[in-house]
């Protein structure tokens, strides 16, 4: 069975600071990994994805992330936040199928509030 | 390019009734996914569907079903409404065959509130 434990239900931090938040995962076979944003009242925006390509992955906003399998985690990092960054964000786990669409399995998420 | 649209964004049934929920997925998509979000909780899966037929389906009860129609749009129905229901109902379309790598295009819910 697959799944996903986002650590830190709450992050704040200041306009400017780096943002970290974590995710660890667990995959009996290679995962797909997801970070997905949610502003409120919207639905799901995907930031970035790990396909078993690069390890370090770029996103949109400045956002990316690293697979690191010895860890079995995938964190969410920007160097500077940005007032507009302010959101739940969301990791999520998927078989690698090689192409078949497939179920995500979402943590519990982390709300993201920037401070000015 | 049309996203994954959903109707309606907002209604308010009573304990024991039935709702359906409607999608249209991405332009070019075939594979619809419904998921459950709960306040302050992540999205579950409820089930999917591929070819007009339900492919996987999450640890929800056969109160939850589904349809998709030969034009790849969807609808959640429940049936026998609980107060437990009451949630954001998200829609994601995807391509099944091709180079996708298992993303998931979101609509913006259809939240659902059982009094």
């Amino acid at each position: 069975a697959q799944s996903v434990t986002q650590l830190g239900s709450h992050v704040s931090v200041s306009e400017g600071a780096l943002v970290l938040l974590r995710c660890n995962y667990s995959s009996s076979v290679p995962p797909y990994l997801f970070w997905y944003v949610q502003y409120p009242n919207q639905g799901l925006q995907l930031l970035l994805k790990y396909t078993s390509a690069a390890t370090l992955v770029k996103g949109i906003n400045g956002f990316e992330a690293e697979f690191k399998k010895s860890e079995t985690s995938f964190h969410l990092t920007k160097p500077s936040a940005h007032m507009s960054d302010a959101a739940e964000y969301f990791c999520a786990v998927s078989r690698n199928y090689g192409g078949a669409t497939n179920k995500l399995i979402f943590g519990t998420g982390t709300l993201l509030a920037v401070q000015p | 390019d049309a996203g994954v649209t959903q109707s309606p964004t907002h209604l308010i049934k009573t304990r024991g009734q039935q709702v359906t929920l409607r999608c249209s997925p991405k332009s070019g998509h075939d594979t619809v996914s419904w998921y459950q979000q709960a306040l302050g909780q992540g999205p579950q899966f409820i089930f999917q569907y591929y070819e007009e037929e339900e492919r996987q389906r999450g640890n929800f009860p056969d109160r939850f079903s589904g349809h998709q129609f030969p034009n790849y749009s969807s609808e959640l129905n429940v049936n026998a409404l609980l107060l437990g229901d009451s949630a954001l109902y998200l829609c994601a379309s995807s391509l099944a065959r091709g180079t996708n790598t298992g993303e998931l295009f979101f609509g913006e819910g259809s939240r659902l509130t059982v009094l």
